[in-house]
């Protein structure tokens, strides 16, 4: 089986670029989530989306940060304008229902690196 | 949720077990142990949940004390693959994972 989809694994820009991370869950699944990965803050959860709509968003540090999810099997998290601060590693996981005790299941993640 | 509390590292000799110790205090009736391990530059990886009963899987077991305030992860036969950071999170269903710093393990030869 597929597991969760990142794309792209890595990207490097300069500050100030539009930067887009994509996720596929697993087919399935109707909860997905956004996580962000720092060496200082550990994995933070910035948002989350049940049946494709975003249900916690209190996560996502500022403005500059914002998610969607079109449909069951995407999801998109854009940060716009970029800064250097925002250089994190970014998962995406999801699960069969959010009220479920099934465990999440995680991407590998995309490595940001803004200039 | 209910939070957790790990060591911040252990160290563990191939081939033999590795039990990994958890203390949730403040655990409610309704809260599941989770854990996961996250390899260096992967996703997390899920590993293994209970509620109160002992439960064992293909990669570990856990076990959770009779009052469930805290739980251990074994690792059977520890590789060197099963270097990571080892995290246990509660939580009720609904509710958010929320990752503290876990356990850095590392399996030597």
């Amino acid at each position: 089986d597929a597991g969760v989809i990142q794309s792209p694994r890595h990207e490097v820009t300069e500050m100030g670029q539009e930067v887009t991370l994509r996720c596929k869950p697993i087919s399935g699944h109707n909860s997905l989530f956004w996580y962000r990965q720092t060496m200082m803050r550990g994995l933070e959860l910035l948002i989350y989306f049940n049946n494709n709509v975003p249900i916690d968003d209190s996560g996502m540090p500022e403005d500059r940060f914002s998610a969607k999810m079109p449909n069951a099997s995407f999801s998109t998290l854009k940060i716009q304008p970029s800064e250097p601060r925002d250089s994190a590693v970014y998962f995406c996981a999801s699960i069969t229902d959010r009220d479920s005790n099934q465990p999440q299941h995680f991407g590998d993640g995309t490595r940001l690196s803004i200039l | 949720d209910a939070k957790t509390t790990q060591p911040p590292s252990m160290d563990c000799a191939e081939g033999r077990a590795a039990n990994l110790p958890c203390n949730h205090s403040t655990i409610s009736g309704n809260e599941y142990v989770y854990w996961y391990r996250q390899i260096h530059s992967q996703g997390p990886q899920y590993i293994i949940h209970g509620l109160k009963n002992n439960e064992t899987n293909e990669m570990a077991s856990l076990i959770i004390t009779e009052d469930r305030k805290s739980s251990t992860l074994i690792l059977p036969h520890a590789t060197l693959r099963d270097t990571a950071v080892y995290y246990c999170i509660v939580k009720s269903a609904g509710n958010k994972l929320t990752f503290g710093g876990g356990t850095r393990v590392l399996v030597k030869p």
